[in-house]
Protein backbone atom coordinates (compact mmCIF):
# COMPACT_ATOMS: atom_id res chain seq x y z
CA UNK A 1 0.00 0.00 0.00
CA UNK A 2 1.29 3.78 -0.88
CA UNK A 3 2.28 5.65 2.25
CA UNK A 4 3.57 9.01 2.90
CA UNK A 5 5.87 10.41 6.19
CA UNK A 6 6.56 13.19 7.07
CA UNK A 7 8.48 13.04 10.06
CA UNK A 8 8.49 16.11 11.60
CA UNK A 9 5.20 18.17 12.31
CA UNK A 10 6.85 20.83 13.60
CA UNK A 11 10.24 22.76 11.84
CA UNK A 12 11.00 26.12 13.54
CA UNK A 13 14.50 27.76 12.02
CA UNK A 14 15.80 31.04 11.64
CA UNK A 15 15.65 33.69 8.81
CA UNK A 16 18.90 32.74 6.75
CA UNK A 17 19.04 29.23 7.80
CA UNK A 18 19.26 25.66 5.89
CA UNK A 19 15.84 24.05 5.95
CA UNK A 20 14.78 20.36 4.65
CA UNK A 21 11.79 19.04 5.48
CA UNK A 22 11.78 15.03 5.62
CA UNK A 23 9.53 12.98 3.42
CA UNK A 24 9.55 9.29 2.89
CA UNK A 25 7.40 6.59 0.89
CA UNK A 26 6.39 3.69 0.63
CA UNK A 27 5.50 2.30 -2.67
CA UNK A 28 6.65 -0.55 -5.04
CA UNK A 29 6.81 1.16 -8.99
CA UNK A 30 8.19 4.62 -9.79
CA UNK A 31 6.30 6.95 -7.96
CA UNK A 32 5.07 10.70 -8.73
CA UNK A 33 5.84 12.48 -5.80
CA UNK A 34 5.25 16.46 -5.36
CA UNK A 35 5.53 19.23 -2.57
CA UNK A 36 2.59 20.75 -1.84
CA UNK A 37 2.36 24.39 0.48
CA UNK A 38 -0.15 26.02 2.43
CA UNK A 39 0.27 29.54 3.19
CA UNK A 40 -1.80 31.29 6.42
CA UNK A 41 -5.56 31.29 5.41
CA UNK A 42 -4.64 30.20 2.01
CA UNK A 43 -5.62 27.60 -0.46
CA UNK A 44 -3.39 24.57 -0.95
CA UNK A 45 -0.63 24.82 -3.92
CA UNK A 46 1.60 22.99 -5.80
CA UNK A 47 5.14 23.97 -5.15
CA UNK A 48 6.89 21.44 -6.93
CA UNK A 49 7.15 17.73 -8.46
CA UNK A 50 10.27 15.41 -9.22
CA UNK A 51 9.74 14.86 -12.95
CA UNK A 52 10.28 19.04 -13.62
CA UNK A 53 13.47 18.72 -11.87
CA UNK A 54 12.64 22.44 -10.77
CA UNK A 55 13.71 25.17 -8.10
CA UNK A 56 10.63 26.94 -6.77
CA UNK A 57 11.02 29.90 -4.35
CA UNK A 58 14.89 28.33 -3.89
CA UNK A 59 13.18 24.97 -2.41
CA UNK A 60 14.22 21.54 -4.42
CA UNK A 61 13.63 18.25 -4.21
CA UNK A 62 15.17 15.44 -5.24
CA UNK A 63 13.92 11.81 -5.33
CA UNK A 64 16.29 9.18 -3.63
CA UNK A 65 14.28 5.59 -4.55
CA UNK A 66 17.26 3.92 -2.72
CA UNK A 67 16.44 5.87 0.81
CA UNK A 68 12.51 5.90 -0.59
CA UNK A 69 12.96 9.99 0.06
CA UNK A 70 11.46 12.90 -0.81
CA UNK A 71 13.06 15.53 1.17
CA UNK A 72 12.75 19.52 0.77
CA UNK A 73 15.48 21.37 0.80
CA UNK A 74 16.29 25.06 0.56
CA UNK A 75 20.14 27.03 1.66
CA UNK A 76 17.98 30.19 3.06
CA UNK A 77 14.92 30.31 4.92
CA UNK A 78 12.71 33.49 4.33
CA UNK A 79 10.17 34.54 6.93
CA UNK A 80 7.59 34.10 3.97
CA UNK A 81 7.89 31.14 4.05
CA UNK A 82 6.22 29.77 7.02
CA UNK A 83 3.58 27.74 6.18
CA UNK A 84 2.49 24.31 6.42
CA UNK A 85 4.38 21.67 3.80
CA UNK A 86 2.75 18.05 2.30
CA UNK A 87 4.51 15.63 0.82
CA UNK A 88 2.37 13.93 -1.61
CA UNK A 89 2.14 10.86 -3.90
CA UNK A 90 0.38 10.22 -7.11
CA UNK A 91 -0.70 6.83 -7.83
CA UNK A 92 -3.57 5.16 -9.86
CA UNK A 93 -5.16 8.71 -10.50
CA UNK A 94 -4.83 9.11 -6.76
CA UNK A 95 -2.92 11.92 -4.41
CA UNK A 96 -1.89 10.23 -1.22
CA UNK A 97 -0.59 12.76 1.20
CA UNK A 98 1.29 12.98 4.36
CA UNK A 99 0.41 14.48 7.39
CA UNK A 100 2.28 17.82 6.97
CA UNK A 101 5.38 19.56 8.72
CA UNK A 102 4.47 22.92 10.21
CA UNK A 103 7.72 25.41 8.82
CA UNK A 104 8.04 28.63 11.17
CA UNK A 105 10.94 30.74 10.00
CA UNK A 106 12.12 33.17 12.97
CA UNK A 107 13.27 36.43 12.43
CA UNK B 1 -3.67 29.52 -13.04
CA UNK B 2 -6.83 27.96 -12.68
CA UNK B 3 -9.08 28.39 -10.02
CA UNK B 4 -11.11 25.69 -8.00
CA UNK B 5 -14.28 27.34 -6.31
CA UNK B 6 -15.84 25.84 -3.58
CA UNK B 7 -19.42 26.63 -2.10
CA UNK B 8 -20.44 27.19 0.48
CA UNK B 9 -17.38 28.10 2.16
CA UNK B 10 -18.83 27.36 6.12
CA UNK B 11 -22.11 25.66 6.68
CA UNK B 12 -23.82 25.18 9.79
CA UNK B 13 -26.47 22.35 9.57
CA UNK B 14 -28.52 20.32 12.41
CA UNK B 15 -27.85 16.53 13.39
CA UNK B 16 -30.13 14.73 10.76
CA UNK B 17 -30.31 17.34 7.77
CA UNK B 18 -28.57 16.53 4.73
CA UNK B 19 -25.62 19.48 3.50
CA UNK B 20 -24.36 19.88 -0.02
CA UNK B 21 -21.69 20.97 -1.03
CA UNK B 22 -20.40 22.47 -4.82
CA UNK B 23 -17.05 22.20 -5.95
CA UNK B 24 -16.81 24.12 -9.35
CA UNK B 25 -13.38 24.58 -11.98
CA UNK B 26 -13.68 27.85 -13.15
CA UNK B 27 -11.21 28.14 -16.43
CA UNK B 28 -10.55 24.86 -16.77
CA UNK B 29 -12.34 21.31 -17.46
CA UNK B 30 -11.64 18.92 -14.57
CA UNK B 31 -11.52 15.39 -16.00
CA UNK B 32 -11.24 14.31 -12.53
CA UNK B 33 -12.39 15.59 -9.11
CA UNK B 34 -11.08 14.94 -5.27
CA UNK B 35 -12.95 15.06 -2.42
CA UNK B 36 -10.75 15.53 0.65
CA UNK B 37 -11.65 15.71 4.26
CA UNK B 38 -9.60 17.43 7.05
CA UNK B 39 -9.62 17.49 10.24
CA UNK B 40 -7.98 19.83 12.76
CA UNK B 41 -3.84 20.09 12.33
CA UNK B 42 -3.87 17.14 10.67
CA UNK B 43 -3.71 15.86 6.47
CA UNK B 44 -5.94 15.52 3.88
CA UNK B 45 -7.44 12.28 3.70
CA UNK B 46 -8.50 11.43 0.40
CA UNK B 47 -12.75 10.62 0.54
CA UNK B 48 -13.18 9.73 -3.34
CA UNK B 49 -12.34 10.60 -6.32
CA UNK B 50 -15.21 11.21 -9.21
CA UNK B 51 -14.98 11.21 -13.07
CA UNK B 52 -17.47 13.06 -14.92
CA UNK B 53 -20.27 11.08 -15.88
CA UNK B 54 -19.50 8.45 -13.81
CA UNK B 55 -19.62 6.46 -10.19
CA UNK B 56 -17.72 7.93 -7.73
CA UNK B 57 -14.81 5.59 -6.89
CA UNK B 58 -15.11 6.05 -2.46
CA UNK B 59 -12.13 5.34 -0.33
CA UNK B 60 -11.75 2.35 2.27
CA UNK B 61 -14.09 3.09 5.58
CA UNK B 62 -15.82 5.59 3.73
CA UNK B 63 -19.54 5.08 2.90
CA UNK B 64 -20.50 6.04 -0.11
CA UNK B 65 -24.51 6.58 1.11
CA UNK B 66 -23.63 8.97 3.58
CA UNK B 67 -21.09 11.23 1.67
CA UNK B 68 -22.91 11.09 -1.92
CA UNK B 69 -20.76 12.52 -4.98
CA UNK B 70 -22.04 13.84 -8.71
CA UNK B 71 -19.81 14.80 -10.83
CA UNK B 72 -22.39 15.83 -13.69
CA UNK B 73 -19.98 17.89 -15.46
CA UNK B 74 -16.40 18.56 -16.43
CA UNK B 75 -16.84 21.68 -14.31
CA UNK B 76 -18.69 20.79 -11.39
CA UNK B 77 -19.00 17.83 -8.34
CA UNK B 78 -20.70 18.33 -5.51
CA UNK B 79 -20.85 16.18 -2.33
CA UNK B 80 -23.92 15.99 -0.21
CA UNK B 81 -23.17 14.65 3.30
CA UNK B 82 -26.68 12.98 4.80
CA UNK B 83 -28.14 12.88 7.58
CA UNK B 84 -25.19 14.56 9.26
CA UNK B 85 -24.09 13.90 12.81
CA UNK B 86 -21.55 16.01 14.60
CA UNK B 87 -19.41 13.09 13.69
CA UNK B 88 -19.07 14.46 10.37
CA UNK B 89 -17.84 18.18 11.60
CA UNK B 90 -14.96 18.48 9.91
CA UNK B 91 -13.48 20.58 6.62
CA UNK B 92 -14.13 19.60 2.90
CA UNK B 93 -11.71 20.29 0.25
CA UNK B 94 -11.87 19.61 -3.35
CA UNK B 95 -9.35 19.55 -6.04
CA UNK B 96 -9.77 19.07 -9.84
CA UNK B 97 -7.46 18.13 -12.13
CA UNK B 98 -6.64 18.49 -15.49
CA UNK B 99 -4.50 15.66 -15.98
CA UNK B 100 -1.29 17.18 -15.10
CA UNK B 101 -2.01 19.42 -12.17
CA UNK B 102 -4.03 19.30 -9.64
CA UNK B 103 -5.56 22.54 -7.92
CA UNK B 104 -7.53 22.80 -4.75
CA UNK B 105 -10.60 25.02 -3.77
CA UNK B 106 -10.66 26.63 -0.61
CA UNK B 107 -12.23 24.16 1.52
CA UNK B 108 -16.46 24.06 3.35
CA UNK B 109 -16.48 23.94 7.11
CA UNK B 110 -19.01 21.97 8.11
CA UNK B 111 -20.38 21.87 11.98
CA UNK B 112 -23.31 19.50 12.44
CA UNK B 113 -24.88 20.67 15.70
Amino acid sequence: AQRVTQPEKLLSVFKGAPVELKCNYSYSGSPELFWYVQYSRQRLQLLLRHISRESIKGFTADLNKGETSFHLKKPFAQEEDSAMYYCALYNFNKFYFGSGTKLNVKP
Amino acid sequence: GAVVSQHPSWVICKSGTSVKIECRSLDFQATTMFWYRQFPKQSLMLMATSNEGSKATYEQGVEKDKFLINHASLTLSTLTVTSAHPEDSSFYICSGTDSYEQYFGPGTRLTVT
